[in-house]
């Protein structure tokens, strides 16, 4: 099946740090969503995006919807010890498509 | 409270033996997926349900089974002729257009 070229695959950082990642393809989406995982759990959606040069916030958490609907970016500011997980990206190409495009997931260490 | 339920947490299974993994919801959503995740890897989906009685494969059915006689209900059987079956299985349900997926907790299968 098609998949999302999510990057980076791993992250390790400073607590404090900013924290950027992004999905891009090489089709065009209609919808962005950025969810996270923590250990033994299921993901959990953190930003949804619906237009084109979309910027959406959740508290530390900034998504964009790239222009061209090709990508999207998360940046997550002044990390901390509970941002610790995987974080998916994921597409749906289409308004009604039955099916998401899921990213590799980028996965996020804290040193304290 | 409103979500997605799977059960068990931990699912072990004997050679030759079928199991079936259980996702539950109360969210009044007409879809349900069911995916398969490997450690360190992101998320394949097995089959996919938009409306009660009907059930499409995904990338990866082989060796598994569905049903959808019920709205709040999408039962998973991992088959014996699923030769590799040790993974984390994620449910997840959605409604609408915009395929925003809401994800359950996760059955980890193993084999003994």
């Amino acid at each position: 099946g098609q998949q999302l070229n999510q990057s980076p695959q791993s992250m390790f950082i400073q607590e404090g740090e900013d924290v950027s990642m992004n999905c891009t393809s090489s089709s065009i989406f209609n919808t962005w969503l950025w969810y996270k995982q923590e250990p033994g759990e299921g993901p959990v959606l953190l930003i949804a995006l619906y237009k084109a040069g979309e910027l959406t916030s959740n508290g530390r958490l900034t998504a964009q919807f790239g222009i061209t609907r090709k990508d999207s970016f998360l940046n997550i500011s002044a990390s901390i010890p509970s941002d610790v997980g995987i974080y998916f990206c994921a597409g749906q190409l289409s308004r009604g498509a039955q099916k998401l495009v899921f990213g590799q997931g980028t996965r996020l260490t804290i040193n304290p | 409270d409103g979500g997605i339920t799977q059960s068990p947490k931990y699912l072990f299974r004997k050679e030759g033996q079928n199991v079936t993994l259980s996702c539950e919801q109360n969210l009044n959503h007409d879809a349900m997926y069911w995916y398969r995740q490997d450690p360190g890897q992101g998320l394949r989906l097995i089959y996919y349900s938009q409306i009660v009685n009907d059930f499409q494969k995904g990338d990866i059915a082989e060796g598994y089974s569905v049903s959808r006689e019920k709205k709040e209900s999408f039962p998973l059987t991992v088959t014996s002729a699923q030769k590799n079956p040790t993974a984390f299985y994620l449910c997840a349900s959605s409604i609408g257009k915009v395929n925003i997926q809401y994800f359950g907790a996760g059955t980890r299968l193993s084999v003994l």
